[in-house]
């Protein structure tokens, strides 16, 4: 799998946007870049996955830059309980031979502030 | 989504006791599920491969005696630690993928926090 390199943390005031940037320029074509969280004492939860275009859900936005090198995981108004550990993480598809162990780097300590 | 449980979701024991993790999906099938470790303030630390109707695999340096994987069907994943000592206390945390538009969604337990004396 492709490594990402992450800030190691962030602030944001509640009720802003929180962007959480993702370096991943080894990316190869077939992978894709997944964003799980962590809250403390709980076990990660997904949050969105792509492969080249932007996506977006009910908890964010993820938006891939054109030569995939990099991107961005936005929560359009963060909440005290947005407050976690994220993780960018780039691994195949499942289509690439079957499901992929998930390998976790340190992540992006996000804190956000009343 | 889809939901995974495990149970229980703490356990304290004695030193040389054996502790059994049960990991559950809910409303999907995992033929595969993936069971993680994690130390405090440290990344989770994938442990094992857990395979439906095989033998599960095991990342480098993770006893397979030690650690018992049986994924005895496929809804359910069972993590034994045997003769546990207090360097195995540890947030046990296990996940099931499923797939979805050509990636595929982890779906992680709440994990379960293990305390040896």
């Amino acid at each position: 799998d492709a490594k990402t390199t992450q800030p190691t943390s962030m602030d944001c005031a509640e009720g802003r946007a929180a962007n959480l940037p993702c370096n991943h320029s080894t990316i190869s074509g077939n992978e894709y870049v997944y964003w799980y969280r962590q809250i403390h004492s709980q076990g990660p939860q997904y949050i969105i996955h792509g492969l080249k275009n932007n996506e977006t859900n009910e908890m964010a936005s993820l938006i891939i830059t054109e030569d995939r090198k990099s991107s961005t995981l936005i929560l359009p108004h963060a909440t005290l309980r947005d407050t976690a550990v994220y993780y960018c993480i780039v691994r195949l598809g499942v289509n690439s031979g079957g499901y992929q162990k998930v390998t976790f780097g340190i992540g992006t300590k996000l804190q956000v502030i009343p | 989504g889809a939901v995974v449980s495990q149970h229980p979701s703490w356990v304290i024991c004695k030193s040389g006791t054996s502790v059994k993790i049960e990991c559950r999906s809910l409303d999907f099938q995992a033929t595969t599920m993936f069971w993680y470790r994690q130390f405090p303030k440290q990344s989770l630390m994938l442990m094992a491969t857990s395979n439906e109707g095989s033998k599960a695999t095991y990342e480098q340096g993770v006893e397979k005696d030690k650690f018992l994987i049986n994924h005895a069907s496929l809804t359910l994943s069972t993590l034994t630690v045997t003769s546990a000592h207090p360097e195995d206390s540890s947030f046990y945390i296990c996940s099931a993928p499923e797939a979805a538009r050509g990636g595929e969604t982890q779906y992680f337990g709440p994990g379960t926090r293990l305390l040896v004396l």
